[in-house]
């Protein structure tokens, strides 16, 4: 099994639809989550950091299910800007060591 | 300010070469980290440095050797690199108690 795991995709959706995507981890132990955005052949960027209460920054809302291991990232209003690969990432292992999930790509339509 | 600066953008290099692949920032960050990525692969890291000490080194062959000269600095320096190892490496750092990376945007190899 892999350390995080996400659904490679890819997600095709119209403009302003609301996408949501899931990541799962099997360390137990983790600390700390991100979400991740890379475009094609660009440096991946962080896009937020997920807490345990959730968090909003603007259309972008991510949570976290310790319970059952699991990240979520929600997109609202998508926009065409918003195509990329989404990265989950994970601190799964010791130090400053982050795990990265293999990526959803998004691809917004006209 | 989050940028961390990578030179050169791209670098073709024959199997017999030596190069070296260079990272600074001036965030003040104590970590910084050395990544491979492959296409339509995620990040695959390859060495840690924590306040200028190597830290971490993810098994990686010898012909990839870093180095940090100051806190600011990162260096990769390739010797009889395979074509193999044709990929973006990427740089990044980390402030200290913290877990988000910034990263660099990236050197493109092509071992030839």
């Amino acid at each position: 099994r892999k350390e995080v795991e996400q659904d490679p995709g890819p997600f095709n959706v119209p403009e302003g639809a609301t996408v949501a995507f899931n990541c799962t981890y099997s360390n137990s132990a983790s600390q700390s989550f991100f979400w991740y955005r890379q475009d094609c052949r660009k440096e991946p960027k962080l896009l937020m950091s997920v807490y345990s209460s959730g968090n909003e920054d603007g259309r972008f809302t991510a949570q976290l299910n310790r319970a059952s291991q699991y990240i979520s990232l929600l997109i609202r209003d998508s926009k065409l800007s918003d195509s990329a690969t989404y990265l989950c990432v994970v601190n799964s292992r010791a130090g400053n060591m982050l795990t990265f999930g293999g990526g959803t790509r998004l691809m917004v339509k006209p | 300010d989050t940028e961390v600066t990578q030179t050169p953008k791209h670098l073709v290099m024959g199997m017999t070469n030596k190069k070296s692949l260079k990272c600074e920032q001036h965030m003040g960050h104590r970590a910084m980290y050395w990544y491979k990525q492959k296409a339509k692969k995620p990040p695959e890291l390859m060495f840690v440095y924590s306040y200028e000490k190597l830290s971490i080194n993810e098994s990686v062959p010898s012909r990839f050797s870093p180095e940090c000269p100051n806190s600011s600095l990162l260096n990769l320096h390739l010797h009889a690199l395979q074509p193999e190892d044709s990929a973006l490496y990427l740089c990044a750092s980390s402030q200290e108690g913290s877990y988000e990376q910034y990263f660099g945007p990236g050197t493109r190899l092509t071992v030839t």
